[in-house]
């Protein structure tokens, strides 16, 4: 299966900061098949960015990803209040579809 | 508006059954292929299964396999997932998901609340 590693474990910004995610799977992710996902405490995932650096619906545009291959990135451009949270990243282009370990996201 | 509502989960001891139910409403669910993927208490997530529009297609993790069965009923709205052999490590919150979109690969776009399972003695 391939393995999904985030970088860094937690990331520690200020509001009005910009946020770089890094998501490297472990053998080349087939046609960009890379997701992101927000989580805030005692709630559900919440898809941000599909096809590596396409946003789904109502996804703010402070909110952009990248890459290819084995390195993808989620950039957050101005971190807002509410962009606090863990954010993960998944692979659906070869079954098992797999998630990274998370980076959480915290106010410094 | 997609509602995914989940229920059946509980506390079982090891070894036992349980099965999970979701509710969908909001879109037309014998369209789009469905998820349950599990998040143990304080870790990441973890994809278990998926069922094609039409039940086609059926996919599961490797732990689950011959333990876990997914179906799902379309003229009721509702996904299923049968859980036997129950193990320890099964303990997680299920959460069952709908593809984003319709094409052949989709990441799971709409989530419910999720579900906790309990596995212990």
């Amino acid at each position: 299966e391939i393995v999904l590693t985030q970088s860094p474990g937690t990331l520690s910004l200020s509001p009005g900061e910009r946020a770089t995610l890094s998501c490297r799977p472990s053998q080349s992710v087939s046609s960009s098949y890379l997701a992101w996902y927000q989580q805030k405490p005692g709630q559900a995932p919440r898809l941000l960015i599909y096809g590596a650096s396409s946003r789904a619906t109502g996804i703010p545009d402070r909110f952009s990803g990248s890459g290819s291959g084995t390195d993808f990135t989620l950039t957050i451009s101005r971190l807002e209040p509410e962009d606090f949270a863990v954010y993960y990243c998944q692979q659906y282009g070869t079954s098992p579809d797999t998630f990274g370990q998370g980076t959480k996201l915290e106010i410094k | 508006e997609v509602q995914l509502v989940e229920s059946g989960g509980g506390l079982v001891k090891p070894g036992g059954s349980l099965r999970l139910s979701c509710a969908a409403s909001g879109f037309t669910f014998s369209a789009y292929t469905m998820n349950w993927v599990r998040q143990a208490p304080g870790k990441g997530l973890e994809w278990v299964s998926s069922i094609s529009s039409s039940s086609s297609y059926i996919y599961y993790t490797d732990s689950v396999k011959g333990r876990f069965t997914i179906s799902r009923d379309n003229a009721k709205n509702s996904l299923y997932l049968q859980m036997n052999s129950l193990r320890a490590e099964d303990t997680a919150v299920y959460y069952c998901a709908r593809d984003y979109n319709l094409e052949w690969l989709s990441p799971p776009g709409d989530w419910g609340q999720g579900t906790l399972v309990t596995v212990s003695s």
